[in-house]
């Protein structure tokens, strides 16, 4: 059972470089979703997804796309990579209906540092 | 729009003794809560859930939380630590018009031999 599965593990990107973070999942779930951890600071939602074609923005979204081809797979896109991005990026997954209690199942996470 | 808070960012206990985890939520209607547990190096594991039904809600490695509406808190409980339940535990709610989680800032537990 893969479950979530992200990669790179870690990554180490110069100011201005672009970078995709990989995520797939394999629980045929249609809700993922993208977080950022910075020590303190908890994990804050990026940008989401619902299913395949549809993307939406969470809380700290400038900076990053996103898109949903397939229901699988949720990559985050950095095009132009800046210190204030070094943080650890978490994916997330879960099959949400019509309830609000569902959890969300994580990958180990991306640890990102732009020097 | 809704948000919780850990007062607590770090807290060490001895092993053997008991943990409360403290978590306050900010949210106008019935709150979906979560807690989770993140070893160093890892992704986040579920421990427990409240939706709705018994206010005393067991999850998994012996934690136990409470929900209080009258204090809007869901405190995480345990009654004897072990020395692998050192961690970062989050406590979450549900955002229903995303239908993704808005996390605390998270409480460090360390344990002493």
């Amino acid at each position: 059972n893969a479950g979530v599965t992200q990669t790179p593990k870690f990554r180490i990107l110069k100011i201005g470089q672009s970078m995709t973070l990989q995520c797939t999942q394999d629980m045929n779930h249609n809700y993922m979703y993208w977080y950022r951890q910075d020590p303190g600071m908890g994990l804050k939602l990026i940008y989401y997804s619902v299913g395949a074609g549809i993307t939406d923005k969470g809380e700290v979204p400038n900076g990053y796309n996103v898109s949903r081809s397939t229901t699988e797979d949720f990559p985050l896109r950095l095009e132009l990579a800046a210190p204030s991005q070094t943080s650890v990026y978490f994916c997330a997954s879960s099959y949400m209906t019509g309830g609000y209690n569902s959890p969300l199942h994580f990958g180990n996470g991306t640890r990102l540092t732009v020097t | 729009a809704q948000s919780v808070t850990q007062p607590d960012i770090h807290i060490t206990v001895s092993e053997g003794a008991s943990l409360e985890l403290r978590c306050n939520y900010s949210y106008g209607a019935t709150p979906y809560l979560f807690w989770y547990v993140q070893s160093p190096g890892q992704g986040l594991q579920l421990l427990l859930k409240y939706f709705s039904g018994d206010t005393l809600v067991q999850g998994i490695k012996g934690f136990e939380a409470e929900f209080k509406r009258s204090q809007s808190s869901f405190n995480l409980r345990k009654p004897s630590v072990h020395w692998s339940d050192a961690a970062e535990y989050f406590c979450a709610v549900m955002d229903t018009g995303r239908r993704a989680l808005t996390f605390g800032s998270g409480t460090r537990l360390q344990v002493q031999p």
